[in-house]
């Protein structure tokens, strides 16, 4: 199993342009999860998904959008960069085990993104 | 509201030192706590739980539901402990949806 895969690695981008964070996991998790990583802020939740179909909002979800049309994808969208998205992107899956309980969520590799 | 604080950003010890890096939380009900281990330029990686109560790398944290605290404890570092460390939060229940709250971080450098 490769896990909780992210692509791209690395990416420099300008102002006002637009990309896709890939992320893909190949172990049957229905929840997937995108946080970002600012130095000395930790980690913040931008989008989450219990299941293909189904994707809310955040802590922090504004300029992002996110889809789910299946189990596996979780890409996450930045429509118009800006400076102040420059972050680590992760991406993260878990599985729910029902009556509330879910595994230890799995992380990617992450995505390094500057916008300039 | 639920929060993690981890007051704590750097931490230096030396090897063969004891180490503890403190993470205290705020939620109302019953939390999951976790501890998270991100190595230099690595994903992150679960590190503890605090619902299995067991010893990885020689780490150890108990959760003290009266101090609301879940601090990590190892008594004799080593240079390859040297990494991010990251309290989290899991509150109960469906409505949850597993989410994690995640602390500042801590870093921590272990010297020879």
């Amino acid at each position: 199993n490769a896990g909780v895969t992210q692509t791209p690695k690395f990416r420099i981008l300008k102002i006002g342009q637009s990309m896709t964070l890939q992320c893909a996991q190949d172990m049957n998790h229905n929840y997937m999860y995108w946080y970002r990583q600012d130095p000395g802020m930790g980690l913040k939740l931008i989008y989450y998904s219990v299941g293909a179909g189904i994707t809310d909002k955040g802590e922090v979800p504004n300029g992002y959008n996110v889809s789910r049309s299946t189990t596996e994808d979780f890409p996450l969208r930045l429509e118009l960069a800006a400076p102040s998205q420059t972050s680590v992107y992760f991406c993260a899956s878990s599985y729910w085990m029902g009556q509330g309980m879910s595994q230890p969520q799995h992380f990617g590799d992450g995505t390094r993104l500057s916008i300039l | 509201a639920q929060r993690v604080t981890q007051p704590e950003k750097l931490l230096s010890v030396f090897k063969g030192a004891p180490v503890e890096l403190k993470c205290n939380y705020s939620y109302s009900g019953s939390p999951e706590l976790f501890w998270y281990v991100q190595y230099s330029r690595q994903r992150l990686q679960l590190l503890l739980r605090h619902i299995s109560r067991e010893s990885i790398k020689g780490f150890t944290a108990d959760l003290n539901k009266g101090e609301t605290s879940f601090h990590l404890k190892k008594p004799f570092a080593q240079e390859e402990d040297s990494a991010m460390y990251y309290c989290a939060l899991r509150g109960a229940g469906g409505t949850s949806y597993g989410k994690l709250t995640f602390g500042q971080g801590t870093i921590l450098t272990v010297h020879p």
